[in-house]
């Protein structure tokens, strides 16, 4: 059962203009979301996070948007740039506890 | 020090070889972790270890034998796997009792079972 759920497999954006990756869970106790960006044969890094005390939390060219009553969270990256080409994972976990759930992942193309 | 290192890279194994993964952390991290990734696939979590302690066991094969020698290290024995474990297997660590904790991964070993 997939509680955390990215409905878009891929997306292309072209230099400089936004991206929009989203991510829907369905388990209400989740309270921390992350965002993780992988490249080929690589290990996951963390790119961003948002508790759900907030509904907004930004870093530099990335922001997290969190909606909890529509249990959808959203990474932006403005302005997109090539290196940003990977494949993004979204997370989700719950208060101390160590266990994650990751989506299915969203593949980022960024055309120069 | 914020890494986590695994060796090796990568690794061809037959089905009848026993190989070791290795994994080690200098945070300070208490909970360390075992993935299993596929292509096009989310990480998949195999185990978790909780202050050296095997604390989740995904209903993992008997073929993979994880092991946690001190805080800081872990590894993941391997014996008669099959061609369909060839995958990425990532190690990640974490700190314990803290609220909002992050994952941070390794870079993974690129296993491919002959």
């Amino acid at each position: 059962d997939q509680q955390v759920k990215q409905n878009s497999p891929s997306l292309s954006v072209q230099e400089g203009r936004i991206s929009i990756l989203n991510c829907d869970y369905t388990n209400s106790m989740f309270d921390y979301f992350l965002w993780y960006k992988k490249y080929p044969a690589e290990g996951p890094t963390f790119l961003i996070s948002i508790s759900s005390i907030k509904d907004k939390n930004e870093d530099g060219r990335f922001t997290v948007f969190l909606n909890k009553s529509a249990k959808h969270l959203s990474l932006h990256i403005v302005p997109s740039q090539p290196g940003d080409s990977a494949v993004y994972f979204c997370a989700a976990s719950k208060d101390t506890g160590n266990q994650f759930y990751f989506g299915t992942g969203t593949s980022l193309t960024v055309i120069p | 020090d914020t890494e986590v290192t695994q060796t090796p890279k990568h690794l061809v194994m037959g089905m009848t070889n026993k190989k070791s993964l290795k994994c080690e952390q200098h945070m300070g991290h208490r909970a360390m972790y075992w993935y299993k990734q596929k292509a096009k696939k989310p990480p998949e979590l195999m185990f978790v270890y909780s202050y050296e302690k095997l604390s989740i066991n995904e209903s993992v094969p008997s073929r993979f034998s994880p092991e946690c020698p001190n805080s800081s290290l872990l590894n993941l024995h391997l014996h008669a796997l099959q061609p369909e474990d060839s995958a990425l297997y990532l190690c990640a660590s974490s700190q314990m009792d803290r609220v909002y904790e992050k994952l941070f991964f390794g870079s993974g070993t690129q296993l491919s079972v002959l």
